[in-house]
C-alpha cells in the first residue's frame, strides 16, 4: 500500500496563474481533505470531499476549488494565484471521515 | 471559529527524559482530538487520539491526557529519543463534522543527545 500520494512535489508559479494539485488516497479510503500549511504554522482546513461532493469547507475564497473522481482521487485548483498562496498543500484521506492519513504535500511557491 | 493553540513553541529535552507537550483548545463542543508529529519535509503523522468521553489514553511510549474542564490536552512522550525530534500538533474536531480538523501552530521538540 503506497499510502497517500500527492503530485507534484514542488511547483513554482507566478501571480495570477492557476494551479492544479493532485492527490491519490490510501487504498480503501473514500474521503479526501485538503489543507494549506504556511511556513511555521499548523495546517488550515480548506475543504473535504466525499462521494465526489464537497462536504465541508474552511475559510478559503472561491479561488480554491476541488474535485473528487469516482476512484476517490482528488484535485485542488487555485485560480488567480497570490503571493500569500505560497504554502505546503496537504492532502489527507480517511474512510468515512475516521482517522486521517496525510500525504507528503506539494510545496507551492508563488513568485 | 475554533482555535487550538500551544503553550510552548519550542521544547528542548535530553535524550532519555520524558517530554510533555501542551495544547489548549477553545471549542468546548469538540469531542475528538488527535496529536500529530510532523518531520521536516513530510506530512503530519498520526500519533494518538482521544475522544471526549475519556481523560487518558496510552499508546507505545506516548500518553494523551484530556482535561475538558480547562480545555487542555497534553502529550507525554516517555524516554524521548532523537527520532522524536519534530513539530507536534494537536488538532480538534466535532465527530459529526466528519473530521473538519482545526490545528494549532505546533510545538517543536528538540531532543539533545
Amino acid at each position: 500500500d503506497a499510502g497517500v500520494t500527492q503530485s507534484p512535489t514542488h511547483l513554482i508559479k507566478t501571480r495570477g496563474q492557476q494551479v492544479t494539485l493532485r492527490c491519490s488516497p490510501k487504498s480503501g479510503h473514500d474521503t479526501v481533505s485538503w489543507y494549506q500549511q504556511a511556513l511555521g504554522q499548523g495546517p488550515q482546513f480548506i475543504f473535504q470531499y466525499y462521494e465526489e461532493e464537497e462536504r465541508q469547507r474552511g475559510n478559503f475564497p472561491d479561488r480554491f476549488s476541488g474535485h473528487q473522481f469516482p476512484n476517490y482521487s482528488s484535485e485542488l485548483n487555485v485560480n488567480a494565484l497570490l503571493l500569500g498562496d505560497s504554502a505546503l498543500y496537504l492532502c489527507a484521506s480517511s474512510f468515512r471521515g475516521n482517522e486521517q492519513f496525510f500525504g507528503p504535500g506539494t510545496r507551492l511557491t508563488v513568485l | 471559529g475554533e482555535s487550538v493553540g500551544l503553550h510552548l513553541p519550542t521544547l528542548s529535552v535530553q535524550e532519555g527524559d520524558n517530554s510533555i507537550i501542551n495544547c489548549a483548545y477553545s471549542n468546548s463542543a469538540s469531542d475528538y482530538f488527535i496529536w500529530y508529529k510532523q518531520e521536516s519535509g513530510k506530512g503530519p503523522q498520526f500519533i494518538i487520539d482521544i475522544r471526549s468521553n475519556m481523560d487518558k489514553r496510552q499508546g507505545q511510549r506516548v500518553t494523551v491526557l484530556l482535561n475538558k474542564t480547562v480545555k487542555h490536552l497534553s502529550l507525554q512522550i516517555a524516554a524521548t529519543q532523537p527520532g522524536d525530534s519534530a513539530v507536534y500538533f494537536c488538532a480538534e474536531t466535532l465527530l459529526y463534522n466528519f473530521n473538519k480538523f482545526y490545528f494549532g501552530s505546533g510545538t517543536k521538540l528538540n531532543v539533545k543527545p
